[in-house]
């Protein structure tokens, strides 16, 4: 069973640089055709994805959040890592890990249950 | 970035009627390989989401047969056969073709 936990500091001000970990079970990113993937939801908003990290540690981001972010993980202790630099209140949102997996592409088929984070003076 | 539409935003419907999800995509999804990397994710209320069809038509596992996807090009459906109670929540189509990847706007199925 694949599991996916996300985790974070909750509330942060702006400036600051926003730290989150996601911790699976169930699967291997040594593993070929394994990856992680985030995304963010604000609040009664649609899904936004932010960035990839695959098993050979090929890291794909979205150019419109580019420089502020950094993608990482710790293969021995199954955890990827998202770093967003320099927050505004309009990284106010619930962050998601999903499980990627190559299939005819590939698919996001497993997701965390997500991460609240509020950004606000 | 492609820009997925979704329509209706809003959907209503009583228990075994059959319905149908629109997603127009702003560029063709068939990509250079010849798949058309176009999914389908169900996030219920409270909950996130969760994979019911990729690349336009494949059913994911688990997901129950009376969810079925179909299209092409920058054209798609999602059909549920019978909606069940369970079913209520937003569907979001997702293209993976072209980077970024996005989501469609998302469309809530309401349980009358």
């Amino acid at each position: 069973q694949v599991t996916l936990k996300e985790s974070g500091p909750g509330i942060l001000q702006p400036s600051q640089t926003l730290s989150l970990t996601c911790t699976f079970s169930g699967f291997s990113l040594s593993t070929y055709g394994m990856g992680v993937g985030w995304i963010r939801q604000p609040s009664g908003k649609g899904l936004e994805w932010l960035a990839n990290i695959w098993w050979d540690d090929d890291k794909y981001y979205n150019p419109s959040l580019k420089n502020r972010l950094t993608i990482s993980k710790d293969t021995s202790n199954n955890q990827a890592f998202l770093k967003i630099t320099n927050v505004d209140t309009a990284d106010t949102a619930t962050y998601y890990c999903a499980r990627l997996r190559i299939t005819r592409g590939y698919v996001m088929d497993a997701w965390g249950q997500g991460a609240s984070v509020t950004v606000s003076s | 970035d492609v820009v997925l539409t979704q329509t209706p935003p809003t959907l209503s419907a009583t228990i075994g009627q059959s319905v149908s999800i629109s997603c127009r995509s702003s560029q063709s999804l068939l990509d250079s390989d010849g798949d058309t990397y176009l999914n389908w994710l169900l996030q219920r209320p409270g909950q996130s989401p969760q994979l019911l069809i990729y690349s336009v038509s494949n059913l994911e596992s688990g997901v129950p047969n009376r969810f079925s996807g179909s299209g092409s090009e920058t054209d798609f459906t999602l059909k549920i056969s019978g909606v069940e109670a369970e079913d209520l929540g937003v569907y979001y189509c997702m293209q993976a073709t072209h980077a970024p990847l996005t989501f469609g706007s998302g469309t809530k199925l309401e349980i009358k």
